[in-house]
């Protein structure tokens, strides 16, 4: 069965410095979404991006974060400039339409 | 703004004894919602759509439901290979974007 792929699956990185987030969503799936789950809280949204562009976000998808699709197969999260509030999981997924498959995560640590 | 809220927070079970999680929710109108599964270190896994009320969809031991203000997920005989954190989430009309509940973490010990 197709699944979504992300890497590393441990990231550390220290504060202040860029960190990319890698995922290869499902191939024919053409909805893409990043999402955060902070140690013991909630899955939570941050940016969904459809037709090349971001089409929603939330409050937490600051100047500090961007999306992009390089090529046709690759979705990356940037963050800019990290702060240790952003340690967290953070899971890419895809869909055709609903619901979401998502990857196994990439572990966000920042010191 | 979407709300979703899960009970109970944790729950413990025998093998063999059944039980329903609870998932309450408040959209402006209602796309879908979604059940997932997710265990310890890994994304959530995928495990029902509801889109209307009245709906249950089945898969081996697990049953969902759904009413105009809630979703039950209906546990019957679990195993231990059961124990996972559920997951409920609400796709609002309005929004691409799914909202997710704090998760209910079920135990079933042999």
């Amino acid at each position: 069965e197709p699944e979504v792929t992300q890497t590393p699956s441990h990231q550390v990185t220290q504060m202040g410095q860029e960190v990319i987030l890698r995922c290869v969503p499902i191939s024919n799936h053409l909805y893409f979404y990043w999402y955060r789950q902070i140690l013991g809280q909630k899955v939570e949204f941050l940016v969904s991006f459809y037709n090349n562009e971001i089409s929603e976000k939330s409050e937490i998808f600051d100047d500090q974060f961007s999306v992009e699709r390089p090529d046709g197969s690759n979705f990356t999260l940037k963050i800019r400039s990290t702060k240790l509030e952003d340690s967290a999981m953070y899971f890419c997924a895809s869909s055709a339409e609903r619901p979401l498959h998502f990857g196994n995560g990439t572990r966000l640590t920042v010191t | 703004e979407d709300q979703v809220t899960q009970s109970p927070e944790a729950l413990r079970l025998q093998e063999g004894e059944s039980s329903s999680l609870n998932c309450s929710y408040t959209v402006s109108g209602l796309r879908g919602l979604f059940w997932y599964r997710q265990d310890p270190g890994k994304g959530p896994e995928f495990l029902f759509t509801l889109y209307s009320a009245g709906e249950e969809k089945e898969k081996e031991r697990l049953k969902a439901t759904l009413t105009k203000k809630e979703s039950f997920l209906h546990i019957t005989a679990p195993k231990p290979e059961d124990s996972a954190t559920y997951l409920c989430a609400v796709q609002d009309t309005n929004a691409g974007k799914s909202t997710f509940g704090d998760g209910t973490t079920l135990t079933v010990k042999p």
